[in-house]
């Protein structure tokens, strides 16, 4: 059975850094490319980045200065990492699996605030 | 980047209702298009895949269809169950964009 699972911390302060851990199960990480899509109030779903099944990276340009993904084959994480967080920077943060997105997780809410 | 228009954004409709859904791309994505269902606190669940295919396990009441520019998620029959957001994705070309959603509820 496929399943993903974000873990975050929840808050964050502004101008800190964003670490978020999608643990995935039922499938391998050298198979399939991982991506990362965000959920915020403003700007709706927007798709974040993806590292591929070889383990290269790509980043939206929005985000490319700033963001980091990167994985853990042994553990079946996939991490994502954003620096200089900004209160418009609060939503939530899902994993997907696959080029066409297919299976997700539930989301790791994120509230940038001090 | 390829824009996705979806309409309408909001939907109030009756159980046993057909329902439709749209998104139109701002250029051609041939069939690269899904739709997904999005529940409360839950994961979004992909529903049709490459415009008109249906994902495994999802009932038949759902299909999608279109090519180009401009598509379509039907429920033929709603049901309580299918209370949610509704979105689509087009998987065409980098960057991965996403409609605006359709939140249906119940009359």
């Amino acid at each position: 059975q496929v399943q993903l699972k974000e873990t975050g911390p929840g808050l964050v302060q502004p101008t800190q850094t964003l670490s978020i851990t999608c643990t995935v199960s039922g499938f391998s990480l050298t198979s399939y490319y991982m991506q990362w899509v965000r959920q915020t109030p403003g700007k709706g779903l927007e798709w974040m980045g993806f590292i591929r099944s070889g383990g290269s990276t790509e980043y939206n340009s929005e985000f490319k200065s700033r963001l980091s993904i990167s994985r853990d084959t042994s553990k079946n994480q996939v991490f994502l990492k954003m620096n200089s967080l900004k209160t418009e920077d609060t939503g939530v943060y899902y994993c997907a699996r696959a080029q066409g997105m297919d299976a997700w997780g539930q989301g790791a809410s994120v509230t940038v605030s001090s | 980047d390829i824009q996705m228009t979806q309409s309408p954004s909001f939907l109030s409709a009756s159980v046993g209702d057909r329902v439709t859904i749209n998104c139109k791309a701002s250029q051609n994505i041939n069939r690269y298009l899904n739709w997904y269902q999005q529940k409360l606190g839950e994961a979004p669940k992909l529903l049709i895949y490459n415009a008109n295919s249906l994902q495994t396990g999802i009932p038949s009441r759902f299909s999608g269809s279109g090519s180009g520019t401009d598509f379509t998620l039907t429920i033929s029959s709603l049901q309580p169950e299918d209370v949610a957001t509704y979105f689509c994705l087009q998987h065409n070309s980098w960057p991965r964009t996403f409609g605006g959603g359709t939140k249906l509820e119940l009359k």
